[in-house]
């Protein structure tokens, strides 16, 4: 069985400054970890993924995560906020490589907020 | 290439009546999984599809069901409906990027039970 908690379901930072997201995971075989952004009333965009490559993920939009096995983490982070950044964003497990036939475990989602 | 296409967007329908969503995949792709998303349980998987066959079932009553076709659009139906099925619907369909497989998401559809 797998599952996924990320550990705030808020974050608010001011724009400019460091994001850090984070996400821990429980998985019996080897996953296949993702992060996904939900911008309001839009469908959900892949930022990045991690299937047993290198460790430190580069993804879209300067967001980068590293899968770290021996915390079970792979936290999201990205250098410096940008106001656009303000989305609903979730952690994925799967312990099939590209999230196969068991479908997707979602985290409940981190709401990152940018202050002016 | 066009993404992933959900219709209709939104949807409004009454207690009891059944209701038919539609997804559209990626040109090429052949498997589409649907998920449920509300605020109380986050997004749910509810099922997926390959080749006309459902692969595998999330954990959701015999009312959620769907089908595809062999142009790879899929269906989903939802009978008897309860205030509870309010949420949105979100269907992905998955490719090969390079040597790894993707899910990529449509915009979804928003139900509304009254």
């Amino acid at each position: 069985a797998q599952s996924v908690t990320q550990l705030d379901s808020h974050v608010s930072v001011s724009e400019g400054t460091p994001v850090l997201l984070r996400c821990n995971y429980s998985s019996s075989y080897s996953p296949s970890l993702f992060w996904y952004v939900q911008h309001p009333n839009k469908g959900l965009q892949l930022l990045l993924k991690y299937t047993s490559a290198a460790t430190l993920v580069k993804g879209i939009n300067g967001f980068e995560a590293e899968f770290k096995k021996s915390e079970t983490s792979f936290h999201l982070t990205k250098p410096s906020a940008h106001m656009s950044d303000a989305a609903e964003y979730f952690c994925v497990v799967s312990d099939l490589t590209g999230g196969g036939a068991d479908g997707l475990t979602f985290g409940k989602g981190t709401h990152l907020i940018i202050q002016p | 290439k066009a993404g992933v296409t959900q219709t209709p967007r939104y949807l409004i329908k009454t207690r009891g009546q059944q209701v038919t969503l539609s997804c559209s995949p990626i040109s090429g792709h052949r498997s589409v999984s649907w998920y449920q998303q509300t605020p109380g349980q986050g997004l749910q998987f509810l099922f997926e599809y390959f080749s006309e066959t459902q692969r595998n079932k999330g954990n959701f009553p015999g009312r959620f069901s769907g089908r595809q076709f062999s142009n790879s659009r899929s269906e989903m139906n939802v009978s008897t409906l309860e205030l509870g099925d309010s949420a949105l619907y979100l269907c992905a369909s998955r490719g090969t990027v390079g040597l790894q497989e993707t899910q990529y998401f449509g915009p979804g559809t928003r139900l509304l039970v009254l």
